[in-house]
């Protein structure tokens, strides 16, 4: 099993710009999540689906910040536009939900400067 | 709430130390119980858990009792090694769909 994949693994980008991040699950998880980590903040929950339908949205940071899951196999964590602060790994994680246990990816690095 | 509290770093240990990193829990319940690596430059992998009361998980060493009338589940391993340097998280599920995380524990061993 490839694990989960996040691309693209390393951003840098420009204040005002958009930013798109992406991952595929570990297949026949139905749980997924988008996580950002600072040093100054640690590991924070963004938001989780289930059964590609968003279930907990109230830790994305600002409206600048939409994620989506269009089908099983892929999901999309958009940030636009973007600021300096959003700057941090983003990891997307799967489980299968009655287990609890989650699979990361290895994480996006996004620098915006 | 839910919540997990860990012991914080960092915590630097010589070669072939003793290592306990320390976690206790609040949570409503019976949660299963979670330690969690991440090396440098990758994401959080399972380490060990323990799904009931009094269970022990181990791996590469690494051992963690599941202990509900303290609440906790502290992380030990007899004798550490440089490639253990890494972040620890503590971590709780008591069912639905989220996972609680502690804040991490950072780790550096010298050789």
């Amino acid at each position: 099993d490839a694990g989960v994949i996040q691309s693209p693994r390393h951003e840098v980008t420009e204040m005002g710009q958009e930013v798109t991040l992406r991952c595929k699950p570990i297949s026949g998880h139905n749980s997924l999540f988008w996580y950002r980590q600072t040093m100054m903040r640690g590991l924070e929950l963004l938001i989780y689906f289930n059964n590609n339908v968003p279930i907990d949205d109230s830790g994305m940071p600002e409206d600048r910040f939409s994620a989506k899951m269009p089908n099983a196999s892929f999901s999309t964590l958009k940030i636009q536009p973007s600021e300096p602060r959003d700057s941090a790994v983003y990891f997307c994680a799967s489980s299968l939900a009655q287990d609890g246990e989650q699979y990361f990816g290895p994480g996006t690095r996004l620098t915006v400067t | 709430g839910n919540s997990v509290t860990q012991m914080e770093g960092p915590v630097t240990l010589s070669e072939e130390a003793f290592l306990t990193i320390n976690c206790t829990y609040t949570a409503t319940g019976y949660p299963s119980l979670f330690w969690y690596v991440q090396y440098p430059g990758e994401g959080l992998q399972l380490l060990l858990k323990a799904t009931k009361a009094d269970d022990k998980g181990s791996n590469k060493g690494f051992e963690a009792t599941y202990r509900k009338e303290t609440t906790s589940f502290h992380l030990e391993k007899g004798s550490v090694q440089v490639s253990d340097s890494a972040v620890y998280f503590c971590a709780l599920y008591t069912g639905g769909f989220k996972t609680i995380f502690g804040a991490g524990t950072r780790l550096f061993v010298k050789a």
